[in-house]
C-alpha cells in the first residue's frame, strides 16, 4: 500500500519560537490528511484535518498547509511551547477509503 | 477524551497461546478500528468495522481476526500469538463525518508482550 513519509524524523526548537513539521505523501488521489499528536505512553490525538479541495487551514497556533502539485503537508505551530514536545504524525485517507495511513512520524523537541 | 478504553492495558503472554483484546466505547459510534504501533512503523492498520457484525482487514491483517457483536464492543483475536506480534495495540473510534471525511479518536492503547 502507499505510504506516507516525513522529511526529518526529529525536531528541536526554542520555546517560543515558530515550528514546521513536514510530510510528503504518495497518493495523488488520496483526498483527506489528518494530523496528530501522540504524547509519550498515550494514544494519538487528533491536532487539525484538511480536505484536498484546500489548500491552508488554520486553528488555534497550528495551520495545515497542502501543496498537491508537489505532495507535500506541512504543520505550523506557532509560539512552540513545552508541552508541544511530542511525536507527529501525517495521515492520508485514500478516496471513498476506510482506511488511513500514517507516517512514521517527527518528534518535536521543545527546548526551554 | 472520547469514552473509549481498552482492556487490558499490559499483558505478557507466551508464544502459540490465544490472546483478545477489548476495546469499549460510549460514544457510540459507528467506526472502530484496531491498529499497532511499532518502532519505525508507525501506526499501522490491522482491522476495522463499520458497523455491527461488519468488519474488513487493513494493512497488516494477518494473524488477526476481530468481532463486533455489540456497537460498543471491538475484539481483537490473536489466535496464536507470536514474537512478532509484540506490539503496543491501539483501538480508535469515529463518526460518519460529512462526505466520508472523519477523525479517529484514540484509546490508551494495550501493551503486549509476547515471549
Amino acid at each position: 500500500g502507499e505510504s506516507v513519509g516525513l522529511h526529518l524524523p526529529t525536531l528541536s526548537v526554542q520555546e517560543g519560537d515558530n515550528s514546521i513539521i513536514n510530510c510528503a505523501y504518495s497518493n495523488s488521489a488520496s483526498d483527506y490528511f489528518i494530523w496528530y499528536k501522540q504524547e509519550s505512553g498515550k494514544g494519538p490525538q487528533f491536532i487539525i484535518d484538511i480536505r484536498s479541495n484546500m489548500d491552508k487551514r488554520q486553528g488555534q497556533r497550528v495551520t495545515v498547509l497542502l501543496n498537491k502539485t508537489v505532495k507535500h503537508l506541512s504543520l505550523q505551530i506557532a509560539a512552540t511551547q513545552p508541552g508541544d514536545s511530542a511525536v507527529y504524525f501525517c495521515v492520508e485517507m485514500f478516496p471513498a477509503g476506510n482506511q488511513f495511513y500514517f507516517g512514521t512520524g517527527t518528534s518535536l523537541t521543545v527546548i526551554p | 477524551d472520547a469514552g473509549i478504553t481498552q482492556s487490558p492495558r499490559h499483558k505478557v503472554t507466551e508464544t502459540g497461546t490465544p490472546v483478545t483484546l477489548r476495546c469499549h466505547q460510549t460514544e457510540n459510534h459507528r467506526y472502530m478500528y484496531w491498529y499497532r504501533q511499532d518502532p519505525g512503523h508507525g501506526l499501522r492498520l490491522i482491522h476495522y468495522s463499520y458497523g455491527v457484525k461488519d468488519t474488513d482487514k487493513g494493512e497488516v491483517s494477518d494473524g488477526y481476526s476481530v468481532s463486533r457483536s455489540k456497537t460498543e464492543d471491538f475484539l481483537l483475536t490473536l489466535e496464536s500469538a507470536t514474537s512478532s506480534q509484540t506490539s503496543v495495540y491501539f483501538c480508535a473510534i469515529s463518526e460518519s463525518g460529512s462526505g466520508g471525511f472523519r477523525w479517529q479518536f484514540f484509546g490508551p492503547g494495550t501493551r503486549l508482550t509476547v515471549l
